[in-house]
C-alpha cells in the first residue's frame, strides 16, 4: 500500500481564491509527480520534481499554478486564482529515481478540489 | 506521441467469473506499461508493471497482464473476480529514457461485479 500522504482530502474554494494542497512522498522517494484527474477520468501531468528541482512541467497558462518541494517540508501545489475548470482530483505520486522511468509511481489518495 | 486506449468503458461480470480488461498503446520507442486500480473516492493503487523479460506479469490480488509487442497490447486478466474488485482500472504508459517518467493514462474501464 502507498504511503504517500496528501492533505487536505477535500478543498472548496470560490472563484478567484487561492487553493493550496500538500503532499508528503514515501520515505526515500526523491521524485514527486502532480497529476490532475478531471470528472471524465482524463489525466493531465502537471509537474515533477527530483528533490527540490523541477524536472518537467506543463505550460501552466496564466501562471496560475505553482508548485514546490522544499527540503524537509511537504511538497505543495497552489492555484493562485481558482477557476471552475480547476475542479478536479489532484493526485500526488512519488517514486525512486531511474533515468529510464522504470521505477513505479505510488499515488496518494488525492485532494478533491471544488471551485464554486 | 504516446497514446493509450482502453476500448471498454464499462465491463460487468458475475462474481467468480474471469475477466479481461483491454489496453492498447501507440508508441514507437521503448516503454513501460502499468495498470492501476481506483476505488470510488480514492487514489490510484498500483497493480503491476511490465518493462522487460517475461511478457506475462503477475500483480497483486491475483491480477496478471500480458504484453504483446505485435498487437501493441497490455491486457489485464483475473481468473476469478471478487466483489471487492469493483473499481475503475487504468492502463498507463511511460517512455523509457525521456519525459522524466511521466505517465500517460488510458480512459479507464469501470469493472462492475454482480453478486
Amino acid at each position: 500500500n502507498s504511503k504517500v500522504i496528501q492533505t487536505p482530502r477535500y478543498l472548496v474554494k470560490g472563484q478567484g481564491q487561492k487553493a493550496k494542497m500538500r503532499c508528503i512522498p514515501e520515505k526515500g522517494h526523491p521524485v514527486v509527480f502532480w497529476y490532475q484527474q478531471n470528472k471524465n477520468n482524463e489525466f493531465k501531468f502537471l509537474i515533477n520534481f527530483q528533490n527540490q528541482e523541477v524536472l518537467q512541467q506543463i505550460d501552466m497558462t496564466e501562471k496560475r499554478f505553482s508548485a514546490e518541494c522544499p527540503s524537509n517540508s511537504p511538497c505543495s501545489l497552489e492555484i493562485q486564482s481558482s477557476e471552475a475548470g480547476d475542479s478536479a482530483l489532484y493526485l500526488c505520486a512519488s517514486s525512486l529515481w531511474d533515468w529510464g522511468g522504470q521505477d513505479t509511481q505510488y499515488f496518494g489518495p488525492g485532494t478533491r478540489l471544488l471551485v464554486l | 506521441t504516446q497514446t493509450v486506449s482502453q476500448s471498454d468503458a464499462h465491463v460487468t461480470v458475475f462474481e467468480g467469473d474471469s475477466v479481461e480488461l483491454r489496453c492498447n498503446y501507440s508508441y514507437g520507442g521503448s516503454i513501460y506499461l502499468s495498470w492501476y486500480i481506483q476505488h470510488h473516492g480514492h487514489g490510484l493503487q498500483f497493480l503491476l508493471k511490465y518493462y522487460s523479460g517475461n511478457p506475462v506479469v503477475q500483480g497483486v490480488n491475483g491480477f496478471e497482464a500480458e504484453f504483446s509487442k505485435s498487437d501493441s497490447s497490455f491486457h489485464l486478466r483475473k481468473a476469478s473476480v471478487h466483489w471487492s474488485d469493483s473499481a475503475v482500472y487504468f492502463c498507463a504508459v511511460s517512455a523509457r529514457n525521456y519525459n522524466q517518467g511521466k505517465l500517460i493514462f488510458g480512459q479507464g474501464t469501470k469493472l462492475s461485479i454482480k453478486p
